[in-house]
């Protein structure tokens, strides 16, 4: 089964918007509310930022938000700051034998 | 506090095996479905094999079916994953990660590496 489907990179600026698409099939992001965002800093773990589409863990800063229209999930970070340029990660359930699939990953570029 | 370390990575060669190993501590294990998630050098993530609490339900990534085998001892508040037949392209960071069922990953640990290579 392919990775579900992520911009390479994304850039914006210090205080912007930005949005990462992750796009999937009627039979993992559209068939279920399972998505999920995560952030993986350099040699570090990955962190878990949104569970099913749009919740965030405690802890997690609000300018980080999920949503999902169709087969594609969204994650938007308002309020770029420096410390968000990193990577991130959509993860959805699937009902394919393999039952989790992971994007390919997107950079975040802020300048 | 959360904490999973992982270990017994380390360099293989090809068709050779290798048991990792996940302590888990800070929460109630046998409560949550545990979970195995790779990643290859400069690459994205790649789940590799999860299981439920009571380990009722075990499933696999297409690419390491009938070869790896994950296991729990919730007495031990471990997880393992026998890893056998590798390949090269099995050589990643092995991340072990705290599973909401199968639906997402609330904490991972920092990894282990493994290098499958002659």
């Amino acid at each position: 089964q392919s990775a579900l489907t992520q911009p390479a990179s994304v850039s914006g600026s210090r205080g912007q918007s930005i949005t990462i698409s992750c796009t999937g099939t009627s039979s993992d992001v559209g068939g279920y509310n399972y998505v999920s965002w995560y952030q993986q800093h350099p040699g570090k773990a990955p962190k878990l930022l949104i569970y099913d589409v749009f919740n965030r863990p405690s802890g997690v800063s609000n300018r980080f938000s999920g949503s999902k229209s169709g087969n594609t999930a969204s994650l938007t970070i308002s309020g770029l700051q420096a410390e968000d340029e990193t990577d991130y990660y959509c993860s959805s359930y699937t009902s394919s034998s393999t039952p989790v699939i992971f994007g390919g990953g997107t950079k975040l570029t802020v300048v | 506090e959360v904490q999973l370390v992982e270990s017994g990575g380390g360099l293989v060669q090809p068709g050779r095996s290798l048991r990792l190993s996940c302590a888990a501590s800070g929460f109630t294990f046998d409560d949550y479905a545990m979970h195995w998630v790779r990643q290859a050098p400069g690459k994205g993530l790649e789940w590799v094999s999860g299981i439920s609490w009571n380990s009722g339900t075990i499933a696999y990534a297409d690419s390491v079916k009938g070869r790896f085998t994950i296991s729990r001892d919730n007495a031990k508040n471990s997880l393992y994953l026998q890893m056998n037949s590798l390949r090269t392209e099995d050589t990643a960071m092995y991340f072990c990660a705290k599973g909401n069922s199968f639906r997402y990953f609330e904490y991972w640990g920092q990894g282990t590496l493994v290098t499958v290579s002659s």
